[in-house]
């Protein structure tokens, strides 16, 4: 089945331990991202990867870091949590080449305390 | 700069009714434009896409959206609600061609008995 997954579903960490979130994709797509959702304004971009080794900051990079080191994976690594980075987190991927369609995660909500 | 305005916050129907949900862009050029749903607690279902083919973009579960340039609107549509489209619905331009989706700030959709 073509999906697209996120570890883990549910985070509750405290102010400064790193975490890293997993996004896995099966579908042999070039292009991930991640998004951050937070009531009343939609999704926001914090990173994005066109292709492996090729990553880029989006709308709202302060404070994550990615990598892209094999083109299934794009783990989103936070190395120093805060409050304010508590939100709804999604990984997508899209095909690329010309294909816009994009398949999201499950989604990770993380509590920074 | 794209950009996505969803005119309401929420919207509530009685079920068997029809639902119009209301989403405006700003984009320099003819875009892609989505509308993407998102369950409870679930990841975000893509709903229908429009890439400059037919302007009557019929998608998943008896919705459809229609793109008007003139207007530069893409108003999703049902003609009759029912109880499991209750969820929050998301219009998405994509960003000059990049793969980057530009969300708006998403339409709660009420449905009641």
């Amino acid at each position: 089945e073509a999906q697209v997954t996120q570890n883990p579903r549910y985070l509750i960490t405290v102010t400064g331990k790193k975490l890293t979130v997993t996004c896995s994709q099966n579908m042999n797509h070039e292009y991930m991202s991640w998004y951050r959702q937070d009531p009343g304004l939609g999704l926001r971009q914090i990173y994005y990867s066109m292709n492996v080794e090729v990553t880029d900051k989006g709308d709202v990079p302060e404070g994550y870091k990615v990598s892209r080191k094999e083109k299934r994976n794009f783990p989103l690594i936070l190395e120093s949590p805060s409050p304010n980075q508590t939100s709804l987190y999604f990984c997508a991927s899209t095909l690329g080449q010309g294909a816009t369609e994009a398949f999201f995660g499950q989604g990770t909500r993380l509590t920074v305390v | 700069a794209q950009s996505v305005t969803q005119l309401d916050s929420h919207v509530s129907v009685s079920e068997g009714t029809p639902v119009l949900l209301r989403c405006n862009y700003s984009s320099s050029y003819s875009p892609s434009l989505f509308w993407y749903v998102q369950h409870p607690n679930k990841g975000l279902q893509l709903l229908l896409k429009y890439t400059s083919a037919a302007t009557l973009v019929k998608g998943i579960n008896g919705f459809e959206a229609e793109f008007k340039k003139s207007e530069t609107s893409f108003h999703l549509t049902k003609p009759s609600a029912h109880m499991s489209d209750a969820a929050e619905y998301f219009c998405v331009v994509e960003e000059d061609s990049s793969y980057k989706l530009i969300f708006g700030s998403g339409t709660r959709l009420l449905v009641r008995p």
